[in-house]
């Protein structure tokens, strides 16, 4: 079965850091692109970041460029987001799903990781 | 990064249709493909349709989906109480290397 699952996620103070995990079984994980979508509470779903197969194309949404490093350890099938400088619009539903031919061909979730951002 | 625009809700009785329309620009629908996901209430997104019109593994053929331009569009036929859920479309950005969502639309069955 193919399956992504997140841990990581939490409470912390705006200006904190936080590292989200997401594990990978089930496929071949050095394979596929990976991406991070966030989803606030009660709000649409938003893009966070992607990660290509061998980390050679690493892209970010301008609402997290500078704060938010995607990587990933193929050996392990594992992906991570470390998440600096949070801030309280930063709280939300952390998704890992794996791209399916292109980018944004998300066909495999996770169950999400809350992350709550708030003093 | 602006969000792909979409109704924010459709309805219609059971075993009617309903059309979810999604527009962007050239930059993102006009030259990448579209996907579209079904979200269920607390549950994560599910794809439904990728690369523009294919449907996803088990998605039955009441869902189909098109683009035209700068447009897409999701229909879904003989509608379900099932079929209650927020929907949303999905595509890369050239110009902003990013990707991006539509706002989502909530379809309710009467």
């Amino acid at each position: 079965e193919v399956r992504l699952v997140e841990s990581g996620g939490g409470l912390v103070k705006p200006g904190g850091s936080l590292r989200l995990s997401c594990a990978a079984s089930g496929f071949t994980f050095s394979s596929y692109i990976i991406n991070w979508v966030r989803q606030a509470p009660g709000k649409g779903l938003e893009w966070v970041s992607s990660i290509s197969a061998s980390s050679n194309y690493i892209y970010y949404a301008n609402a997290v460029k500078g704060r938010f490093t995607i990587s990933r350890d193929n050996a392990n099938n594992s992906l991570y987001l470390q998440m600096n400088s949070l801030r309280v619009e930063d709280t939300a539903v952390y998704f890992c799903a794996r791209g399916f031919l292109t980018v944004t061909n998300f066909d495999t979730w996770g169950q999400g990781a809350l992350v709550t951002v708030s003093s | 990064q602006s969000a792909l625009t979409q109704p924010p809700s459709v309805s219609a009785a059971p075993g009617q249709k309903v059309t979810i329309s999604c527009s962007g620009r050239s930059s993102n629908i006009g030259n990448n493909y579209v996907s579209w996901y079904q979200q269920l209430p607390g549950a994560a997104p599910k794809l439904l349709i990728y690369d523009n019109t294919k449907r996803s593994s088990g998605i039955p053929d009441r869902f189909s989906a098109s683009k035209s331009g700068t447009s897409a569009t999701l229909g879904i036929t003989g509608l379900q109480t099932g079929d209650e859920a927020d929907y949303y479309c999905a595509t890369w950005d050239s110009s902003l290397t990013a990707g991006v969502f539509g706002t989502g639309t909530k379809v309710t069955v009467l």
